[in-house]
């Protein structure tokens, strides 16, 4: 089946630093990844859609100063939080999409960033 | 942006009890998702139901979809402690299909 891996899966840094999180397609293609950001006990709201050779799109109110992506290939996304500061410390989800889109979109395990 | 409102937010059952959790959403779909998140995990598909489909079943697993009220649901049958998560809907919505827009989620309790 289709296999998502997100890593770091924690991450503690300092205010002002900026992080680097991966996302990879581990046995399929996928031209398309979401970023997503959950709050403690909420939903996962969408960040931006990621694109492969192609600029992200970003929902609105997301700073795209702020959560850079890049998708330089086929089977590898990542998102810098930069310049962090303790608001955003969150839980970072990223997903894929399946080819044929038939059965649903296979996550990430997720990634609990934390700001001191 | 949220797609629209789930219910109820919480859920605590014995085991053995059935479980149904409903889902609102706002605009026109093309597919209804649900999925399931142990706490400070990432996210499992439970089952896809597309627009044109009225009820779905996956194990002990049965998902209806009213289009005309823009809601669905999802019934766990014969629930088990290990049931014990949130659920969330997510609707693929018709001008992308690509992109997943999820509900409020709500979280089940399955009491031994």
């Amino acid at each position: 089946g289709a296999v998502v891996s997100q890593h770091p899966s924690r991450v503690i840094c300092k205010s002002g630093t900026s992080v680097k999180i991966e996302c990879r397609s581990l046995d399929f293609q996928a031209t398309t990844m979401f970023w997503y950001r959950q709050f403690p006990k909420k939903s996962l709201m969408l960040m931006a859609t990621s694109n492969e050779g192609s600029k992200a799109t970003y929902e609105q109110g997301v700073e795209k100063d702020k959560f850079l992506i890049n998708h330089a290939s086929l089977t590898l996304s990542t998102l810098t939080v930069t310049s962090a500061h303790p608001e955003d410390s969150s839980f970072y989800i990223c997903s894929a999409s399946f080819p044929g889109g038939l059965y649903g979109y296979t996550f990430g395990s997720g990634t609990r960033l934390t700001v001191v | 942006s949220q797609q629209g409102e789930e219910d109820p937010q919480a859920l605590s059952i014995q085991e053995g009890e059935n479980a149904t959790m409903n889902c609102s959403y706002k605009t026109s779909i093309n597919n209804l998702q649900w999925y399931r998140q142990n706490s400070g995990r990432g996210l499992v598909h439970l089952i896809l139901i597309r627009s044109n489909e009225r009820e779905k079943h996956s194990g002990r697993l049965r998902v209806t979809l009213d289009t005309s009220k823009k809601s669905s649901s999802l019934l766990i049958t014969a629930s088990r402690a290990a049931d014990t998560a949130s659920y969330f809907c997510a609707t693929g919505v018709s001008y992308n299909t690509d992109k997943l827009i999820f509900g409020t989620g709500t979280r089940l309790q399955v009491f031994p």
